[in-house]
């Protein structure tokens, strides 16, 4: 069965920094692309960031380039979304998802909640 | 980037009815999207990838259509676990983006 688990989710202020890690089990994780998706409280999906399955290509929407990094560590199986300069409108609920190589999600985390607030 | 308009953002409905959701793409996505089942508090379900393959486990009284710009997911017969909140997604080219959402709720 496949798992996908989010951690490293909290308060954050306006202005700081969070890591948020994603382990993977029940499939071989170097071999897929992965993503992090996030939801607004109320709202709908918004994609956040791709990377390959060697980390050698990376994806980004284009309102967190140049603060969030994707990165991965397949020895650990595990996924990682580096956030800084957050902002009040990135509060969401992260999710982390396995990426088919067509660009659908084949599976998703519970997800994370991040919340940006002073 | 390419817009996804999902109509109608709300839609009421009984148990047994059929029901269709629209995604159109603001430029062609060929046959590139998928569609997801949301419950409140849960994560998205795949439903449909390449606009009308079925994931698997998936009930069969789902279906997709559609190719280039317009595209339509249809439920035959609805059940009470299907009411829940539909989204449609291209991948097509970056950035992936999604539909703003079809909420199904019982009329």
């Amino acid at each position: 069965e496949v798992q996908l688990v989010e951690s490293g989710g909290g308060l954050v202020q306006p202005g700081g920094s969070l890591t948020l890690s994603c382990a993977g089990s029940g499939f071989s994780f170097s071999s897929y692309w992965m993503s992090w998706v996030r939801q607004a409280p109320g709202k709908g999906l918004e994609w956040v960031a791709n990377i390959k399955q060697d980390g050698s290509e990376k994806h980004y929407v284009d309102s967190v380039k140049g603060r969030f990094t994707i990165s991965r560590d397949n020895a650990r199986n595990s996924l990682y979304l580096q956030m800084d300069s957050l902002r009040a409108e990135e509060t969401a609920v992260y999710y982390c998802a396995r990426l088919d190589r067509s660009g659908y999600y084949l599976d998703w985390g519970q997800g994370t909640l991040v919340t940006v607030s002073s | 980037d390419i817009q996804m308009t999902q109509s109608p953002s709300t839609l009421s409905a009984s148990v047994g009815d059929r029901v269709t959701i629209t995604c159109r793409a603001s430029q062609s996505i060929s046959f590139w999207l998928a569609w997801y089942q949301q419950k409140p508090g849960k994560a998205p379900k795949l439903l449909i990838y390449k606009a009308s393959s079925l994931d698997s486990g998936v009930p069969s009284r789902f279906s997709g259509s559609g190719s280039g710009t317009e595209f339509t997911l249809t439920i035959s017969s609805l059940q009470p676990e299907d009411f829940a909140t539909y989204y449609c997604q291209q991948s097509h080219s970056y950035p992936y983006t999604f539909g703003r959402g079809t909420k199904l709720q019982i009329k």
